[in-house]
């Protein structure tokens, strides 16, 4: 089946400090990948859609000089939190939607701590 | 705006039970609809994918059905045991280019032995 990793698993960082996560679809091509943010106990919350070549789209509320996306290849798109402070800490994850099948799959997910 | 409701918000149930889960959304029009399961501090893991021009999807103990005219999903777990404890995520497609996914807030389920 299609698998989409993340990477790191985990992140402990100091506040101001920058984060890079990246999201990789490992056995099929992807010109869509999502990251979403989850808080505990809390649904998924679309943070932003990245295209392969362009721009990220983002929603409302979320500051895109603060949430860097970058999506370079069919297979990977990569998520950089400048200046993190604890407010985002969370749990990142990433999906991938198959060309093929339109499903999406789900990244293992990234938790981020902001000490 | 399409908005996504799962009833209940948590079930705890003895094993073996035959359980449903309930997904609503308000907007008809959508692409397709998708069943998820999550593990504490997981990422998620697609059970089943229903067309919107189908009724239902089966995998093994899981059936879903879908009634868009109604804006109704069903999740059916047939004789649930410990292992299926998880929270259970539906989400909609509107079938826009994106392909953006709408999700519910989850069903929290606990089989206990």
């Amino acid at each position: 089946g299609a698998v989409v990793s993340q990477h790191p698993s985990w992140v402990i960082c100091k506040s101001g400090t920058s984060v890079k996560i990246e999201c990789r679809s490992l056995d099929f091509q992807a010109t869509t990948m999502f990251w979403y943010r989850q808080f505990p106990k809390q649904s998924l919350m679309l943070m932003a859609t990245s295209n392969e070549g362009s721009k990220a789209t983002y929603e409302q509320g979320v500051e895109k000089d603060k949430f860097l996306i970058n999506h370079a290849s069919l297979t990977l798109s990569t998520l950089t939190v400048t200046s993190a402070h604890p407010e985002d800490s969370s749990f990142y994850i990433c999906s991938a939607r198959s060309l093929a099948t339109s499903e999406q799959y789900f990244g293992p997910g990234t938790r981020l701590t902001v000490t | 705006k399409q908005e996504v409701t799962q009833i209940p918000a948590a079930l705890s149930v003895p094993e073996g039970e035959n359980l449903v889960l309930n997904c609503s959304f308000t907007d008809s029009a959508i692409y397709n609809l998708q069943w998820f399961r999550q593990d504490p501090g997981k990422g998620l893991t697609s059970l089943l994918l229903i067309q919107s021009s189908q009724r239902e999807q089966t995998s093994g103990r899981l059936n879903a059905s879908l009634d868009k005219s109604s804006g109704r999903s069903t999740l059916y777990i047939a004789a649930s045991q410990p292992g299926d404890s998880a929270t259970y995520l539906c989400a909609v497609d509107r079938g826009s280019t994106l392909g953006r996914l709408y999700f519910g807030r989850g069903t929290q389920l606990t089989v206990w032995p």
